[in-house]
């Protein structure tokens, strides 16, 4: 069964720092990758998606996200944070064939002024 | 882009009653939706997938006859919560597949049960 490890819960950064959220997985075959940005009451909104290809993706917002297949990894980073991007962050892992995501535990961003 | 529109973004009723969740996909047609229950401060659990014309699949632990699932069409599927209890209170969420390679969220329902 496919499963995605988020290690960090909660992460502090001063604005205009770099960012980097940890995310692993596991899965058999070549996963297809998330991530997500929820803010509080809200729904999910993408902000970048691995399938295939070029191993680093960009999204949305300035985020990037590298896909490391030999280290089951898929970490999200952006050079210089936002006050706006306080946040929670998910990272997903979903199945080759139409069926559901499986999503990490969250990892929540709080930006310093 | 892909937009689905859930509705209502919050409701709170009475325990004993029953609540419906509406998910619809503006401008596409999605034979598959999904639907999430995510507690506080939690991560995203999959409750059921819904399936256009035929009868939801469940994941484990949920129980169906409490979790109605209806997709009776291409554009909308429904979650009705029956006999409410304050253990109810959540927010759910639901997804739907705009195409091979993407999922789109609703923006959520917080349900509270008093």
């Amino acid at each position: 069964a496919q499963s995605v490890t988020q290690p960090d819960i909660h992460i502090t950064v001063s604005e205009g720092a770099s960012l980097e959220l940890r995310c692993n997985y596991s899965y058999g075959a070549t996963p297809y990758l998330f991530w997500y940005v929820q803010s509080p009451g809200q729904g999910l909104q993408l902000l970048l998606k691995y399938f295939s290809g070029d191993t680093l993706v960009q999204g949305i917002k300035g985020f990037e996200a590298e896909f490391k297949r030999s280290q089951s990894s898929f970490n999200l980073r952006k050079p210089s944070v936002h006050w706006s991007d306080a946040a929670e962050y998910f990272c997903a892992v979903g199945e080759t064939s139409a069926r559901q995501l499986t999503f990490g535990s969250g990892t929540q961003l709080t930006v310093l002024p | 882009g892909a937009v689905v529109s859930q509705h209502p973004s919050r409701v709170i009723c009475k325990s004993g009653t029953s609540v419906k969740i509406e998910c619809r996909s503006l401008d596409f047609q999605a034979t598959t939706m999904f639907w999430y229950r995510q507690f506080p401060k939690q991560s995203l659990m999959l409750m059921a997938t819904s399936n256009e014309g035929s009868k939801a699949t469940y994941e484990q632990g949920v129980e169906k006859d409490k979790f109605l699932i209806n997709h009776a069409s291409l554009t909308l599927s429904t979650l009705t919560v029956t006999s409410a209890h304050p253990e109810d209170s959540s927010f759910y969420i639901c997804s739907a597949r705009d195409g091979p390679d993407g999922y789109t969220f609703g923006s959520g329902t917080r349900l509270t049960v008093v």
